[in-house]
């Protein structure tokens, strides 16, 4: 079984540009996050999208983020215009919607490391 | 807010020996716990989980306990490996179905 893919795996942009992150979460995973790990930290939530639908952006900037999953597959995550404290690694996760013992897993992809100039 | 403290943020050990790593989380309605071990450039993978209807769970070198009265739950790796070197996370579920994530600890294993 495929994981999580997402690209581009590093990116390195300065302050005021944009960059748009994309996933591809399992196949038949109705539920995906997007997450931003700061170095040092754990995972933060951004926005929790349940097939095409928004369940959670309560910790997404947005004035400067947003995120769409418009088919209930793939997801692209942008940032516009982009801040120095925006460097971290952008985490794609996705889960099974129901049913069996790995519900509640999420299974993450490699993220994308952005450095913000 | 929903919040989750990990301790402590590094641990060193001698190969063979036991690592334990302990969190505590603040929503009492939490009910799924799992741990992500993350090696350098990759994403979190899950190595256990436990939810809140059991006390203790084990995977061959590994154990999770929680204790919901405390709201502490707490990682055992056995028998320490060079390979079991990584950052490890725990996190609790939130109201929303969403993880909230410890800060990580780093566990060095000395050969």
């Amino acid at each position: 079984e495929a994981g999580v893919a997402q690209s581009p795996r590093y990116k390195i942009i300065e302050k005021r540009q944009s960059v748009a992150f994309w996933c591809n979460p399992i196949s038949g995973h109705a539920t995906l996050y997007w997450y931003q790990q700061i170095l040092g930290q754990g995972p933060k939530l951004l926005i929790q999208f349940q097939n095409n639908g928004v369940v959670d952006d309560s910790q997404l900037p947005k004035d400067r983020f947003s995120a769409e999953r418009l088919k209930g597959v793939d997801s692209t995550l942008k940032i516009q215009p982009a801040k120095l404290e925006d460097s971290a690694v952008y985490l794609c996760a996705s889960r099974i919607l129901r049913g069996g013992p790995i519900y509640n897993e999420q299974f993450f992809g490699p993220g994308t490391r952005l450095t913000v100039l | 807010g929903e919040n989750v403290e990990q301790h402590p943020s590094t641990l060193s050990v001698q190969e063979g020996d036991s690592a334990v790593i302990k969190c505590t989380y603040s929503d009492s309605a939490s009910n799924y716990f799992p741990w992500y071990k993350q090696e350098l450039g990759k994403g979190p993978q899950l190595i256990i989980d436990i939810r809140s209807n059991v006390g203790e769970k084990k995977d061959q070198r590994i154990a999770v306990t929680l204790n919901k009265t405390a709201k502490h739950f707490s990682l055992h790796i056995t028998e320490t490996q060079p390979e079991d070197s990584a950052v490890y996370f725990c996190a609790a579920k939130g109201s929303q179905g969403n993880l909230i994530f410890g800060k990580g600890t780093k566990l060095s294993v000395k050969p």
